[in-house]
């Protein structure tokens, strides 16, 4: 198993381009997460799903799209960038929610350094 | 708004010397989770605890979950440079798998 990849590693964009961040996995996680990490933030959560077709804002949407067409996929869109976007953005799974009142284990993929100038 | 902070939130210290990292809230959690991550890749889970007062161990590392549940912490023992990393706490809270995360702490164990 991959577990989970992310595409591109690296990307610099220009100020109000677009650009799709994207995610795999092939765990048959229902539970996928896109998270960005800042300097002395930790990870705040943009974006999750709880299984194809159903996705949910996290903690810092604003400026970012996602869909869930299939199970395996979760792609971060970027509509218009802005330097403030400038981050490492990290996506994760999970096999269930909570269970028996615990976190599922979250699976994270190995990041995109974005920087937008 | 951030409901876990971590202290400290750089530690550097010499090979064989022990170590605790707090993760604080105001807020109970259903769990808690300890993630570590070196540079360059994702967080890696290390530990999950549930129950308020629970201790678990992970060869020289203890987690301990506060008896309310709002807190939490991790002592390393005879820390190794191996144990090098940025270490994350991250709470569970409601139905979801939606984790708050902590600040992090930044360990830098010297040989």
């Amino acid at each position: 198993n991959a577990g989970v990849t992310q595409t591109p590693k690296f990307q610099v964009l220009k100020t109000g381009q677009s650009m799709t961040l994207q995610c795999a996995q092939d765990m048959n996680h229902e539970y996928m997460s896109w998270y960005r990490q800042d300097p002395g933030m930790g990870l705040r959560l943009i974006h999750y799903s709880v299984g194809a077709g159903i996705t949910d804002q996290g903690e810092v949407p604003n400026g970012y799209n996602v869909s869930r067409s299939t199970t395996e996929d979760f792609p971060l869109r970027l509509l218009s960038a802005a330097p403030s976007q400038t981050s490492v953005y990290f996506c994760a799974s999970s096999y269930a929610g909570l269970a028996g009142g615990r976190a599922d284990t979250q699976y994270f993929g190995p990041g995109t350094r974005l920087t937008v100038l | 708004t951030q409901l876990l902070e971590q202290s400290p939130q750089f530690l550097s210290i010499q090979e064989g010397e022990n170590l605790t990292v707090y993760c604080n809230s105001s807020s109970v959690f259903s769990s808690l989770q300890w993630y570590r991550q070196e540079p360059g890749e994702g967080p890696v889970l290390l530990v999950t605890v549930v129950t308020g007062g629970e201790v678990k161990k992970l060869k020289r590392l203890t987690f301990q979950f506060g008896d309310a549940r709002k807190d939490s912490s991790l002592h390393i023992t005879a820390a190794q440079p191996g144990d090098t990393g940025l270490y994350l706490c991250a709470g569970a809270r409601g139905a979801t798998n939606k984790l708050i995360f902590g600040t992090g702490t930044l360990l830098a164990v010297q040989p």
